[in-house]
This record gives C-alpha cells, sequence and structure tokens, in this order.
C-alpha cells in the first residue's frame, strides 16, 4: 500500500473559522511533509516532521499550525486564514532511508477561504 | 544555491510522438535531480529520482531521462505519448538528495493531441 490519504477533499471556510486538514500513511515513512500548491505554480514546502522532529519554513505564518500526533497521522490546524490562504494543500511522506528513498504524495485538499 | 529551469511552460505532441521537456539545472555540487507528474486534480507523484548511480534514469510509466553534466541538462522524455500523459510536470534539484530541501521549477504543462 504506497496510498497517503487526505480529509477532507475539499473545505471551505471563513476568516474567522478554526478548521484542520488531516494526512495519513501506513506506509512505516518517518517524514510526512505539508506543501502548500497555487494554481499553475510548484508546490511549496511549509513543515516537515522528520522521524517528529519539526522543520518549518520560516515565511509560514502562525496562522497555520502543524502537529504530528504519531508517526502516521500528519494534522495541519487552521485558524483566522486570509483569502490569499486559497490553494490546495498537499501531504506527502517518505521513508527517509537515503538517496534511493521515494516520496509520496496524497491527493490534497483544496482550501477555500471566503 | 541550487535551482533548475524549465524550458517551456506549455507544450504540445501528438498522440504516439516522442516527448521531450527540457530541464537544466543550477547547483555548485553534484545535485540529486526529480522529475515529478500532476494529473488534474491531484497530487504530484514522483517519475524518477537521479542519485549519480546512472546518468540515464528509467522512471514510471515509460518515462525517462538522463543527467548530462557538460550541459547542466536533466530532460525527461518518454518514446511515444498517450492521452493519458497530459498532465503537468516538474523538474526539481535537491543537493542533500533529501526532500526536504527540494526547490522545484516553474513546471510544464504537457498537451497530447490526438
Amino acid at each position: 500500500d504506497t496510498e497517503v490519504t487526505q480529509t477532507p477533499k475539499h473545505l471551505v471556510m471563513g476568516m474567522t473559522n478554526k478548521k484542520s486538514l488531516k494526512c495519513e500513511q501506513h506506509m512505516g515513512h518517518r517524514a510526512m511533509y505539508w506543501y502548500k500548491q497555487k494554481a499553475k505554480k510548484p508546490p511549496e514546502l511549509m513543515f516537515v516532521y522528520s522521524y517528529e522532529k519539526l522543520s518549518i519554513n520560516e515565511s509560514v505564518p502562525s496562522r497555520f499550525s502543524p502537529e504530528c500526533p504519531n508517526s502516521s497521522l500528519l494534522n495541519l490546524h487552521l485558524h483566522a486564514l486570509q483569502p490569499e490562504d486559497s490553494a490546495l494543500y498537499l501531504c506527502a511522506s517518505s521513508q527517509e532511508s537515503g538517496v534511493t528513498d521515494t516520496q509520496y504524495f496524497g491527493p490534497g485538499t483544496r482550501l477555500t477561504v471566503l | 544555491a541550487q535551482s533548475v529551469t524549465q524550458l517551456g511552460s506549455h507544450v504540445s505532441v501528438s498522440e504516439g510522438a516522442l516527448v521531450l521537456l527540457r530541464c537544466n539545472y543550477s547547483s555548485s555540487v553534484p545535485p540529486y535531480l526529480f522529475w515529478y507528474v500532476q494529473y488534474p486534480n491531484q497530487g504530484l507523484q514522483l517519475l524518477l529520482k537521479y542519485t549519480s548511480a546512472a546518468t540515464l534514469v528509467k522512471g514510471i510509466n515509460g518515462f525517462e531521462a538522463e543527467f548530462k553534466k557538460s550541459e547542466t541538462s536533466f530532460h525527461l522524455t518518454k518514446p511515444s505519448a498517450h492521452m493519458s500523459d497530459a498532465a503537468e510536470y516538474f523538474c526539481a534539484v535537491s543537493l542533500s538528495g533529501g526532500y526536504q530541501k527540494v526547490t522545484f521549477g516553474i513546471g510544464t504543462k504537457l498537451q497530447v493531441i490526438p
């Protein structure tokens, strides 16, 4: 099983809402990633958990908060978002086994902020 | 510093024709290079990865890429295009081989004409 699942597929939220995106993998991977992808652009890395240690892209605003409850689950908590945060949010995972490692992506959550 | 340049934001080929997507890299040290594909409304999928083990890298779905140091290139090819190959393709580079420091190109949208 090489599947990364993400829920929900679509999310519409107001600027005062709090919501969470969820990601799950059962491949035993030790690294999990959150990316943001705007239309017609490449993905931008937001956060990485590697062996449950968090690395942050310093340009990501604090209204995005990641959480890794265990090595199979990854959440992205959203609070007080802005319309410009509307994008496709992609989760990915990899084994962190070295240069032969393969990265797997989920289908993404399409977020719209009103 | 590392970067990749994808030549041609849109490429059209006829079904059955050769697919050639161009990528040039800039890196101060020998890089690791990747090609990803993104089908409409989906996440990314790793097509192939160059790790210096072999200059010709074979990937999934019949794609391959050749690392040419003298030309600083890593072009993606497929002998015969299928309609199902229509997608966005991203070239990417990393100095460490890991996915935490990957820099993506802007992407090339491949259109396959019946």
